[in-house]
């Protein structure tokens, strides 16, 4: 069964508005949860570290007050993207790892379309 | 920062034959090496990992190896099947819940029936 969780699985919104993509771990509590970000046939770049009850870490490039994320408990994560303009545009995967073993598990990613 | 890269960006080979997708790390601490699959549409498949203190691993038709002098580490898929067609992302990090993971640029494979 799934793992993470993640909701929606597309959006499709219009240029200037806000858009907030959910993150569950299913499995396990994560105080740890990635944001990668992903365009088309191109690799996973990180965008920012989300923990527990406090601040994100982001990447170098990415712009904090633009992807805003906040990791209120221990299973759910939200990234929402503020003022989406069309080169938002992308494929955007959460992910957990877990504490004993290290891997990586991957939501199923949200599709987000800025017109 | 770590840095993965990974060869060939694309691979094609007949149905049956092997593939082997190459990657190279450069922070000599990275101790953990995954390896997923990515279908289109969808998030990446964990298909196997190998930690730094092992210099192989197997599972069925796909194995892992792994050379921490050279920082060199492979997959290699045998007897290849249609459905083994994706793209597929090498990977290293610290194996501790909290540390990121960084990926290389992938390898699209397609297995010609």
């Amino acid at each position: 069964g799934a793992v993470v969780s993640q909701h929606p699985s597309r959006v499709i919104c219009k240029s200037g508005t806000s858009v907030k993509i959910e993150c569950r771990s299913l499995d396990f509590q994560a105080t740890t949860m990635f944001w990668y970000r992903q365009f088309p046939k191109q690799s996973l770049m990180l965008m920012a570290t989300s923990n527990e009850g406090s601040k994100a870490t982001y990447e170098q490039g990415v712009e904090k007050d633009k992807f805003l994320i906040n990791h209120a408990s221990l299973t759910l994560s939200t990234l929402t993207v503020t003022s989406a303009h069309p080169e938002d545009s992308s494929f955007y995967i959460c992910s957990v790892r877990a504490g004993g073993t290290g891997e990586l598990f991957f939501g199923e990613g949200s599709r987000l379309t800025v017109l | 920062g770590e840095n993965v890269e990974q060869h060939p960006s694309t691979l094609s080979v007949q149905e049956g034959d092997s593939a082997v997708i190459k990657c190279t790390y450069s922070d000599s601490a990275s101790n953990y090496f995954p390896w997923y699959k990515q279908e289109l549409g969808k998030g990446p498949q964990l298909i196997i990992d190998i930690r730094s203190n092992v210099g192989e691993k197997k599972d069925q038709r796909i194995a892992v190896t792994l050379n921490k002098t050279a920082k060199h580490f492979s997959l290699h898929i045998t007897e290849t099947q249609p459905e083994d067609s994706a793209v597929y992302f090498c990977a290293a990090s610290w194996s501790t819940s909290y540390d990121k993971v960084i990926f290389g640029p992938g390898t699209s494979l397609s297995v010609i029936p």
